[in-house]
């Protein structure tokens, strides 16, 4: 299978504990997004990578928040001191950088308890 | 800001039969893209259908159909011949040409399928 693949898929974490999400896009994909979304709603933006470069972030992405993508490969997204409020799922998508379909993976399912 | 506006959270529809979902944007572009995406139960998001703002003809692919209505800030998406399989959560989203790619989405729709 050659898509945008994440794990873990789920994550169940108590409140105040860090976590860390990986995403493995399309191998030929320059370009990385993370999105967030919460139930009933639709993906909102959190940021995205050209090759190793972080781009733009969004002002949902709080200081408790950090992605990384060394190699311009594969990305993570940590969560530091995780509250109630970050529970959601956590979507990566990739694409080519003058292509402008996004191609998803099957996202993170993130429950802080 | 652009925003994404799908006001319907839910709709039905009888197999074979067509049915239309509602999308309305707000940007101050004069070229953009509009997308259609479809997320199945537990399955991830995938793309159904792609405008770009500087086309006047209607997207179409096989069964998926847009009306797009720039002056109005309107992109709804039709589905012909309703199939079980078509049973999926539907977001409209946008997109600004350029270096910026992000997505914009609304809410989504939740679209079932009686058979």
């Amino acid at each position: 299978d050659t898509g945008v693949s994440q794990n873990p898929r789920h994550k169940i974490t108590k409140r105040g504990q860090n976590v860390t999400f990986r995403c493995d896009p399309i191998s030929e994909h320059n370009r990385l997004y993370w999105y967030r979304q919460t139930l009933g709603q639709g993906p909102e933006f959190l940021t995205y990578f050209q090759n190793e470069a972080q781009l733009e972030k969004s002002r949902l992405l709080s200081d408790r928040f950090s992605a990384e993508r060394p190699k311009g490969s594969f990305s993570t997204l940590e969560i530091q001191r995780t509250e109630q409020g970050d529970s959601a799922m956590y979507l990566c998508a990739s694409s080519l950088a003058r292509d402008y379909e996004q191609y998803f993976g099957p996202g993170t399912r993130l429950t802080v308890t | 800001a652009q925003t994404v506006t799908q006001s319907q959270p839910e709709m039905s529809v009888q197999e074979a039969e067509t049915v239309t979902l509602s999308c309305t944007y707000d940007t101050s572009e004069s070229d953009y893209y509009l997308f259609w995406y479809k997320q199945p139960p537990s399955r991830q998001m995938i793309l159904v259908i792609r405008q770009e703002a500087y086309k006047q003809q209607n997207a179409t692919e096989n069964r998926f159909s847009v009306n797009f209505q720039k002056a109005a800030k309107s992109f709804s998406l039709k589905i012909s011949d309703s199939q079980l399989g078509d049973a999926a959560m539907y977001f409209c989203a946008y997109r600004e040409t350029g270096a910026n790619s992000k997505l914009t989405f609304g809410k989504g729709i939740t679209l079932s399928v009686r058979p």
